[in-house]
């Protein structure tokens, strides 16, 4: 079974603190994705990556980073959390298109973090 | 940016009845997929149409697409209680990038 594993599923923490939300898939994905969850907003993409050491940005990067040292780990950071990001986070990854793409994008579960 | 539009929000139907949810894009796609939610949850991929097909199905799931109305529809037959989620339709474009529309709430009263 495919598996995206999210760190956390519930975070809370104080305005001004760095924060890092950690994803890892198993089955040797090129992609991963950051995502951002919000009542009447759907899904927006906040970073994603193609390859190891590579990043691009989605549609809201505002205050957002991610690292990608290794392939199957892809890391979301917030430099100076603001009560405005409190959101479900949700990663995702896939295989680079072409190679298997019948299989869309797997999901983590998600973490709900809120900033206080 | 949003790219799918889901039509409509929320859909409340009894068990055994068909769901037919619509999405509607704006630009051109290498694939339109669809997602179901579970409340709280990730999403769980569904099933994806291609650009060129024009419709496809997976169970009690029957999908279209229609590129020159840039629309597609979901459709699930003989619902259950167990269908009860949201559904969202995610369009794949030409920068292998994906973008979601913000659902449809289904509720199947059992």
């Amino acid at each position: 079974d495919v598996k995206v594993t999210q760190s956390s599923r519930y975070l809370v923490k104080r305005t001004g603190e760095k924060v890092f939300l950690e994803c890892v898939q198993d089955m040797d994905h090129e992609n991963m994705f950051w995502y951002r969850q919000d009542p009447g907003l759907g899904l927006r993409l906040i970073y994603f990556s193609y390859d190891v050491k590579m990043k691009e940005k989605g549609d809201i990067p505002e205050g957002y980073s991610v690292s990608r040292e290794k392939k199957e780990r892809f890391s979301l950071i917030l430099e100076s959390a603001s009560t405005n990001q409190t959101s479900m986070y949700l990663c995702a990854s896939s295989f680079w298109p072409g190679q298997g793409a019948n299989y869309g994008y797997t999901f983590g579960s998600g973490t709900r973090l809120t900033v206080v | 940016s949003q790219q799918g539009e889901e039509d409509p929000q929320a859909l409340s139907i009894q068990e055994g009845e068909n769901a037919t949810m619509n999405c509607s894009y704006k630009t051109s796609i290498n694939n339109l997929q669809w997602y179901r939610q579970n409340s709280g949850r990730g999403l769980v991929h569904l099933i994806l149409i291609r650009s060129n097909e024009r419709e496809k199905h997976s169970g009690r799931l029957r999908v279209t697409l229609d590129t020159s109305k840039k629309s597609s529809s979901l459709l699930i037959t003989a619902s259950r209680a167990a269908d009860t989620a949201s559904y969202f339709c995610a369009t794949e474009n030409n920068n292998n990038d994906m973008r979601f529309g913000a659902g449809t709430r289904l509720t199947v009263k059992p």
